[in-house]
């Protein structure tokens, strides 16, 4: 079964609005930890957010909020004000387990491809 | 720039060889992760080292290998090569074993062809 799951595989979004990137995942873990990444045309891995299971509050990180719903098992990404540079492949993924025991592996999904329209 | 180093940046070589991927962390970070990313598979982890020892093992084919130095600098070596092991190969660290974030470096495209 999919651990993470990335339902869009393409998303167009005009200059300056805001885009949501969904994101679902699936553990039978308590505590974990969500990640979203950014990878541009030209290859690197960009960290964006993070955000802990027992986090109360949704993370934020300038532009970037994660949109945490925990029963749902959902962790969408919103970016607002959106820009051209926004513009590449976005990779939600999960850490499984308490992140202060070995094996802290990522399990990343499928990814989503943003266009950011002028 | 993530602080993460590797290198080369990117590698052509045959089937059947054999080839070294070098990665530096960030300073100070202890743990070091290698994915492999391509079209068939996505993003993969491979293997996880937290100072000098192995921590955790993914989906990493007996022809892989890799180990992490006194200095923290890690290597990959794929072996045997084949053309499905081409891929972008990343290298990622982390401050401590359980990794808060981890920082990817630009990555190794390798080519076999």
């Amino acid at each position: 079964a999919q651990k993470i799951t990335q339902t869009q595989p393409g998303m167009f979004v005009q200059e300056k609005e805001a885009v949501t990137l969904d994101c679902t995942y699936d553990t039978s873990d308590q505590s974990y930890g969500l990640f979203w990444y950014k990878q541009p045309s030209s290859g690197e891995m960009i960290f964006l957010i993070y955000q802990g299971s027992y986090d109360e509050q949704n993370a934020t990180e300038g532009r970037y909020s994660l949109n945490f719903q925990k029963a749902r098992k959902s962790a969408n990404l919103v970016i607002s004000a959106s820009q051209l540079g926004d513009s590449a492949m976005y990779f939600c993924a999960m850490r499984e387990g308490r992140r202060e025991t070995s094996g802290s592996r990522l399990t990343f999904g499928e990814g989503t491809q943003l266009t950011v329209n002028p | 720039d993530s602080g993460v180093t590797q290198t080369p940046k990117h590698l052509i070589t045959a089937t059947g060889q054999r080839v070294t991927l070098r990665c530096s962390p960030r300073s100070g970070d202890l743990s070091v992760y290698w994915y492999q990313q391509s079209l068939d598979q996505g993003l993969q982890f491979l293997i996880q080292y937290y100072n000098g020892e192995e921590r955790a093992k993914g989906n990493i084919l007996e022809r892989f290998s890799a180990q992490q130095f006194p200095d923290l600098h890690s290597e990959l070596n794929l072996s045997s090569l084949e053309l499905g092991d081409s891929a972008l190969y990343f290298c990622a660290s982390s401050e401590r074993v359980g990794g808060y974030e981890q920082y990817f470096g630009p990555g190794t495209r390798l080519t076999v062809t």
